[in-house]
C-alpha cells in the first residue's frame, strides 16, 4: 500500500489552464503539505493544513489554492496556469507535535505548462 | 529563524570513494535533524535521522552525528556506489516552529563505475 499518493503523476497543459493535484495518506497523519521542486531541485513549501487548518501559507500566488476535506487529502487547486508553474509538485504528510517524526512523500506530480 | 546550510554540489566521486556532505543548522530550539534521499523520477525518503546532541544516525551504510557544538549534522559513506546516485538534502524539524520542516538546498551526487 503506497502511504502517500498523488494523482496524476505527470500533467501536461497550456499556459491559462485550470488544473487540479490530488493527495491522499493512509497513514493516519494529522498534518499534510505541498512542497513545489524546481528544476534546480530546490525544494519550496507552499501550504500545510492540520486537521484539515491551514497553518503554513507561504508567499504563493492566490492562483494556487490548496482544499482539506479531511487529514487524510489535501488537494492543489491552480488556476490561469502560467509558464513559471512547471515543476514537480510533492505532497507529505506527517504526525504534529512528535518532534521525531518524520516527513512521508509522495512520488510527486510533474507539472509541465506549455 | 530555523535554517539548513548544506554543501552545494554537484558531487562526483569514483566508485568506494569516501563522502562527505556538509550540513550546518540554525534552530531556536532543540531540533531532530534529517537526511533525505531522492533517487532519480522518484520522492525524497528518509535516509536517516537524529532527535538529539551527539545521537548519530546510520542507514545503508550512511551516516551522521548530531553535533550541537558545532550545529552540524555531516553525512558521511566509508565506500560509495553507483546506487548511490541521488540528490541528498539535510532538512531539521523543530517543535518551536509547530514541526516545520525546513530543508537544504539539496546535493546532487553522482558515482562513476
Amino acid at each position: 500500500d503506497t502511504a502517500v499518493s498523488q494523482t496524476p503523476k505527470y500533467l501536461v497543459t497550456q499556459m491559462g489552464n485550470d488544473k487540479s493535484i490530488k493527495c491522499e495518506q493512509n497513514l493516519g497523519h494529522d498534518t499534510m503539505y505541498w512542497y513545489k521542486q524546481d528544476s534546480k531541485k530546490f525544494l519550496k513549501i507552499m501550504f500545510s493544513y492540520n486537521n484539515k487548518e491551514l497553518i503554513i501559507n507561504e508567499t504563493v500566488p492566490n492562483r494556487f489554492s490548496p482544499k482539506s476535506p479531511d487529514k487524510a487529502h489535501l488537494n492543489l487547486h491552480i488556476n490561469s496556469l502560467e509558464l513559471g508553474d512547471s515543476a514537480v509538485y510533492f505532497c507529505a504528510s506527517t504526525e504534529r507535535g512528535s518532534n521525531t517524526g518524520e516527513l512521508f512523500f509522495g512520488e510527486g506530480s510533474r507539472l509541465t505548462v506549455l | 529563524g530555523d535554517s539548513v546550510t548544506q554543501m552545494e554540489g554537484p558531487v562526483t566521486l569514483s566508485e568506494e570513494a569516501f563522502l562527505t556532505i556538509n550540513c550546518t543548522y540554525t534552530a531556536t530550539g532543540y531540533p531532530s535533524l534529517f537526511w533525505y534521499v531522492q533517487y532519480p523520477g522518484e520522492g525524497l525518503q528518509l535516509l536517516l535521522k537524529a532527535t538529539k546532541a551527539d545521537d548519530k544516525g546510520s542507514n545503508k551504510g550512511f551516516e551522521a552525528t548530531y553535533r550541537k557544538e558545532t550545529t552540524s549534522f555531516h553525512l558521511e559513506k566509508g565506500s560509495v556506489q553507483v546506487s548511490d546516485s541521488a540528490v541528498y538534502f539535510c532538512a531539521l524539524s523543530d517543535l518551536n516552529t509547530g514541526n516545520q520542516f525546513y530543508f537544504g538546498t539539496g546535493t546532487s551526487l553522482t558515482v562513476i563505475p
